[in-house]
């Protein structure tokens, strides 16, 4: 099954709202964290990581902190723009042998209205 | 290249017709992912090649998916007698040795439609 979990969207937001996204995970140890973005008709761009507990990844306003204690890494950010609008997928390692690959959530899409 | 490179972008497919998909890797990035990615879902894991060498194709869902990379860089995922559930997108990623905790580059990826 599924070991990352996000919250459903689609999340609709106006202009200059916060955002928070919620992911949580489940993993044997502590797996690297990531947060991807698919803009409209593109492919998956990398947003930010944490590769340990306490690390916060952040990257154009977008933060998220690695959350042991509540296995999780939310995505905030403080003022949304109407370019944000996206696709938002949170993903972990899964370390099996010789394949380090990705496990995503489901995606969250986020609509900002000006 | 600059970047992971997918063609073709889009492709349909009349069912029972075979398919080919090709993904051009950054170069000198030895670990190549193939995922599949259906419509509001997140993308699923298909195959992993390390360089020429295909060392988990466990998310392959039947036999008609097939995927190589003879030369250890650009691969082609094959897909034989399309059915109407393979239509999504394809993501190919890649990334360098031992840089999995930094994570992977995608491609734009191919979509599919089988009709």
């Amino acid at each position: 099954g599924n070991s990352v979990t996000q919250m459903e969207g689609p999340v609709t937001l106006s202009e200059e709202a916060f955002l928070t996204i919620n992911c949580t995970y489940t993993a044997t140890g502590y797996p690297s964290l990531f947060w991807y973005v698919q803009y409209p008709g593109e492919g998956l761009q990398l947003l930010l990581k944490a590769t340990k507990a306490d690390d916060k990844g952040s990257n154009k306003g977008f933060e998220a902190t690695y959350r042991k204690e509540t296995t999780s890494f939310h995505l905030e950010k403080g003022s949304v723009q109407v370019s944000d609008s996206a696709v938002y997928f949170c993903a972990r390692i899964n370390y099996g042998g010789a394949t380090n690959k990705l496990i995503f959530g489901t995606g969250t899409l986020l609509a900002v209205q000006p | 290249g600059a970047g992971v490179s997918q063609s073709p972008r889009y492709k349909v497919a009349k069912r029972g017709q075979d398919v080919a998909l090709r993904c051009d890797p950054i170069s000198g990035h030895v670990s190549l992912f193939w995922y599949q990615q259906a419509l509001g879902q997140g993308p699923e894991f298909l195959t992993y090649f390390q360089n020429e060498a295909q060392l988990d194709k466990s998310g392959l869902p039947s036999d008609r998916f097939f995927a190589e990379r003879p030369e250890g860089s650009v691969s082609t995922l094959k897909i034989q007698r399309t059915q109407q559930e393979d239509s999504a997108v394809y993501l190919c990623a890649s990334g360098p040795p031992g840089q999995a905790n930094y994570g992977y580059t995608f491609g734009s990826g191919t979509r599919l439609t089988v009709v």
